[in-house]
């Protein structure tokens, strides 16, 4: 079974503190990828990074970093120095390739970054 | 550069009413789906398309039907409108491969009273 995992239902911090968002996901597949997407307030569904199950090099870009460690099947967000315009609701899925293509969605994540 | 269509981006229904939600893609995507959105509950996977003929069902698809006539469109119908699906539905296209990114539409908020 497929299932992705974001326990943190709801986080507030100060403007420029850093923030990390966790994502936990479960599958059989050898071959799979991982997404983290962000919803605005005004609620559009925007994509951030992609991730393979063969490639556990963490990325920056910007404030934005991800580690993906298989081994703890996890592919944390952090936002460094967070700002106002980073809050918003963080979807972390999973597709993998043997499950029909279908996306799998944890329940998200919502921060609020208090200025 | 429309990406990924849908219409009406809101819209009220009285129980028992039946609508059709409207999605387009030109970006020749064979994989297609629609989502509702609830509170506290994510995206939860309505319907889905790997391609022209084919749809299957996902984790909520009662009250819901589909249809893929075209690589294009799929469009989502209500078809007895209950204040259970009030929510907030998007349509969502990528390439079938496993590393495709989903597009997003802009969603639409439906209110059934």
């Amino acid at each position: 079974a497929q299932k992705v995992t974001q326990a943190q239902t709801e986080i507030s911090v100060v403007e420029k503190e850093d923030v990390t968002l966790d994502c936990v996901y479960e599958t059989r597949d050898t071959t799979y990828y991982l997404f983290w997407y962000k919803q605005p307030p005004s609620g559009e569904l925007v994509f951030l990074i992609r991730r393979n199950s063969f490639d556990e090099q963490n990325e920056i870009s910007g404030r934005y970093s991800w580690n993906f460690q298989k081994s703890t099947s996890s592919f944390n967000f952090t936002i460094t120095a967070s700002q106002v315009v980073d809050s918003a609701v963080y979807f972390c899925a999973l597709r993998a390739l043997n499950t029909g293509n279908q996306f799998y969605f944890g329940t998200g994540t919502s921060l609020t970054v208090i200025p | 550069n429309a990406g990924v269509t849908q219409t009406p981006k809101f819209q009220v229904l009285k129980t028992g009413q039946s609508m059709t939600l409207q999605c387009a893609q030109d970006m020749n995507h064979e994989y297609m789906s629609w989502y509702r959105q609830d509170p506290g509950m994510g995206l939860r996977l309505i319907h889905y398309s790997v391609g022209a003929g084919i749809t299957d069902q996902g984790e909520v698809p009662n009250g819901y039907n589909v249809s893929r006539s075209t690589t294009e469109d799929f469009p989502l119908r209500l078809l007895s409108a209950a204040p259970s699906q009030t929510s907030v539905y998007f349509c969502a296209s990528s390439y079938s491969s496993p590393g495709g990114q989903l597009f997003f539409g802009s969603g639409t908020q439906l209110s059934v009273l």
